[in-house]
């Protein structure tokens, strides 16, 4: 069974710029989450997606913007691109039907690298 | 606040030694609590989980990790360290009420000495 996978994995753009991120869950599951990992704020939850509908969504500003599809894949885009959005993006899916622990699958990130 | 607390945001310990990570979380419902592994340039990979089954749960690699309502910890152990086993290591809760949303530690890195 393949894992959750994003791309792209590396990816580097200047200030002002925009960027869309994209994630494939894995197969069968419906929730698509979205975490920003730095070394100064740690692992913070952005939002998660469930059946294309925004369920939850963390503290950030509105530049940071997601969808999901009807196969369960998402995006996540953020723009006018800041400095401090340099980060390791996760991607995480969980199966919600019969799973009431909430447990994540990670995908390897994406590096944004923001000049 | 709802939080997550990991102590020691840098281990060391020696090759075959006792690995012990601590984590302490501010809730007075039991929630599910999750430790998570990190390598470099990859993603999480989850070590185990407590659902409420039982407090002490067996995960990969040889970690386990007990539960502790009174004390609301759930620190991660492993009797015996591998130089495989250097990495950043997160302890995650999921509140309730907060669905599928994870509230995630700060992280504390492994390293193991020869």
């Amino acid at each position: 069974k393949a894992g959750v996978t994003q791309t792209p994995r590396y990816l580097i753009k200047t200030r002002g710029q925009q960027v869309t991120l994209s994630c494939s869950p894995i197969s069968g599951h419906r929730s698509v989450s979205w975490y920003q990992q730095t070394p100064g704020q740690g692992l913070q939850f952005l939002f998660e997606y469930f059946s294309e509908t925004q369920r939850n969504k963390g503290n950030f500003p509105g530049r940071f913007s997601g969808r999901q599809f009807s196969n369960s894949r998402s995006e996540m885009n953020v723009s006018t691109l800041e400095l401090g959005d340099s980060a390791l993006y996760l991607c995480a899916s969980s199966l919600v039907a019969g799973d009431n622990t909430g447990e994540l699958f990670f995908g390897e990130g994406s590096r944004l690298t923001v000049l | 606040a709802q939080s997550v607390t990991q102590l020691g945001s840098h281990v060391s310990v020696s090759e075959g030694a006792l690995v012990l990570l601590r984590c302490n979380y501010s809730s007075s419902v039991p929630p599910y609590l999750f430790w998570y592994v990190q390598y470099p340039n990859q993603g999480l990979q989850l070590l185990l989980k407590y659902t409420s089954a039982a407090t002490l749960v067996k995960g990969i690699n040889g970690f386990e990790a007990e539960f502790k309502k009174s004390e609301t910890s759930f620190h991660l152990t492993k009797p015996s360290a591998h130089m495989s086993d250097a990495a950043e290591y997160f302890c995650a809760v999921r509140f309730s009420g907060s669905a599928r949303q994870l509230t995630f530690g700060s992280g504390t890195q492994l390293t193991v000495l020869p």
